[in-house]
């Protein structure tokens, strides 16, 4: 079983419904994010990624926003199937310092048939 | 087409046990890293490493030592378990500079210390 996101936010949507999950990131130097989703046992799979000199990207079926402004991040995702079940981490590289991704804690999206 | 390998997918350990886990990418990537993952929180940086011969300290290196002899091969070395250590660790590997950084998960090893 699966132990992981035992007490995450959930976000519930009925089947074909849109979906958006929200992401708050701390760091202002960060200059690219990524929205990363992750199964049930398995390993964080990317989805969509946007650098910081642009607000939105989109992809097939999701787009990702961001207003940096308010450090917010968004994923949108256009009429959510049950495929889409799964927890969603945002993750941040900074532009300067350690070379490396932090995740925030994840959301996981609950889709409804 | 394998990507990222890590091995044993599951393992107990007795606290106060040594153990490896092992990480193999195929993807010519520079950038590998570690990363463990408890209940309800996000993935939180371990080691890493930016090319063979050089790794530097995560957010919670402590309990955990990593060396990269080659390109391919990051190995996670577990000191002495404790029950803390209790975790799903997860490698990655990437290309790394300043437009993007992709970076692509193995499947988790899920490690139990008792």
């Amino acid at each position: 079983g699966e132990s992981v996101g035992l007490h995450l936010p959930t976000l519930s949507v009925q089947e074909g419904d849109n979906s958006i999950i929200n992401c708050a990131y701390s760091n202002s130097a960060s200059d690219y994010f990524i929205w990363y989703k992750q199964e049930s046992g398995k390993g964080p799979q990317f989805i969509i990624d946007i650098r910081s000199n642009m607000d939105k990207r989109q992809g097939q079926r999701v787009t990702v926003l961001l207003n940096k402004t308010v450090k917010h991040l968004s994923l949108q995702i256009a009429a959510t199937q049950p495929g889409d079940s799964a927890v969603y981490f945002c993750a941040e590289k900074s532009g300067t310092g350690r070379r490396a991704l932090t995740f925030g804690s994840g959301t996981r999206l609950q889709v409804q048939p | 087409n394998a990507g990222v390998t890590q091995t044993p997918k599951f393992q107990v350990l007795k606290t106060g046990q040594s153990m490896t886990l092992q990480c193999a990418q195929d993807m010519n990537h520079e950038y590998m890293s570690w990363y463990r993952q408890d209940p309800g929180m996000g993935l939180r940086l371990i080691h890493y490493s930016v090319g063979a011969g050089i790794t530097d300290q995560g957010e919670v290196p402590n309990g955990y030592n990593v060396s990269r002899s080659t390109t391919e091969d990051f190995p996670l070395r577990l000191l002495s378990a404790a029950p803390s250590q209790t975790s799903v660790y997860f490698c990655a590997s990437s290309y790394w500079d300043r437009a993007r950084t992709e970076a692509f998960f193995g499947q988790g090893t899920r490690l139990t210390v008792v």
